[in-house]
């Protein structure tokens, strides 16, 4: 079974600014993914970006990083010149095969 | 849009009553979850069907059962409803590989 940690429940950013949202995941299986969804306002869950464990490189989409720490099962996602449109909340995923195992989810607030 | 589609969008019925969820998938997606998102919570996986057949099960109560048609779209049936089942209920998709999955945009149950 795996487990999905997401240790901070609200964050906050300026505007412009860069902020790093934490997860640590727990897992048995050697071959998994490792997702973060948004999820603004209207409640639609959007893949933000993905990360398969078997790559070393950290996943980049844009503004938005991971750095993936296998060792330590950490997969923390940094978001760069924060905008007031990435205020949500952020969920990491884990998947080994069957469903996705999500955390409970960090609030971000993005301040002008 | 995902390609996800979810009916009804929203449902408010009474407790002790029976309602079915509906979901159609992706074209070509041949895995469909269901999740349950409390208030305030995070996702809790139901269930998984692949191709018509269950392939995995979570925190579903007995209440609840869900199935998957030839057509592949799929519906989650809720009996016995009480004031606690009251919540978003989302479907996904995905596709043979089972790795990332698309969210439909959630059904809204509200029991009184």
């Amino acid at each position: 079974a795996q487990t999905v940690t997401q240790s901070q429940p609200e964050m906050s950013v300026q505007e412009a600014e860069t902020v790093t949202l934490s997860c640590t995941y727990d897992t048995s299986e050697s071959d998994y993914y490792l997702f973060w969804y948004k999820q603004p306002p209207s409640r639609q869950m959007i893949l933000v970006i993905r990360q398969e464990a078997y790559k070393q490189q950290n996943a980049t989409e844009n503004r938005f990083s991971v750095n993936f720490q296998k060792a330590a099962k950490s997969f923390s996602l940094k978001i760069s010149d924060s905008q007031l449109g990435d205020a949500a909340m952020y969920f990491c995923a884990a998947n080994s095969g069957y469903a996705l195992n999500f955390g409970k989810g960090t609030s971000l607030l993005v301040t002008p | 849009d995902s390609g996800v589609t979810q009916t009804p969008k929203h449902l408010i019925t009474a407790t002790g009553q029976r309602v079915t969820l509906r979901c159609s998938p992706r074209s070509g997606d041949l895995s469909v979850y269901w999740y349950q998102q409390s208030l305030d919570q995070g996702l809790q996986f139901l269930i998984q069907y692949y191709n018509g057949e269950e392939r995995a099960k979570g925190n579903i109560l007995e209440r609840f059962s869900a199935q998957q048609f030839p057509d592949l779209h799929s519906e989650l049936n809720l009996s016995s409803l009480e004031l606690g089942d009251s919540a978003l209920y989302f479907c996904a998709s995905s596709d043979e590989g089972d790795t990332e999955a698309f969210f439909g945009q959630g059904t809204r149950l509200t029991v009184v």
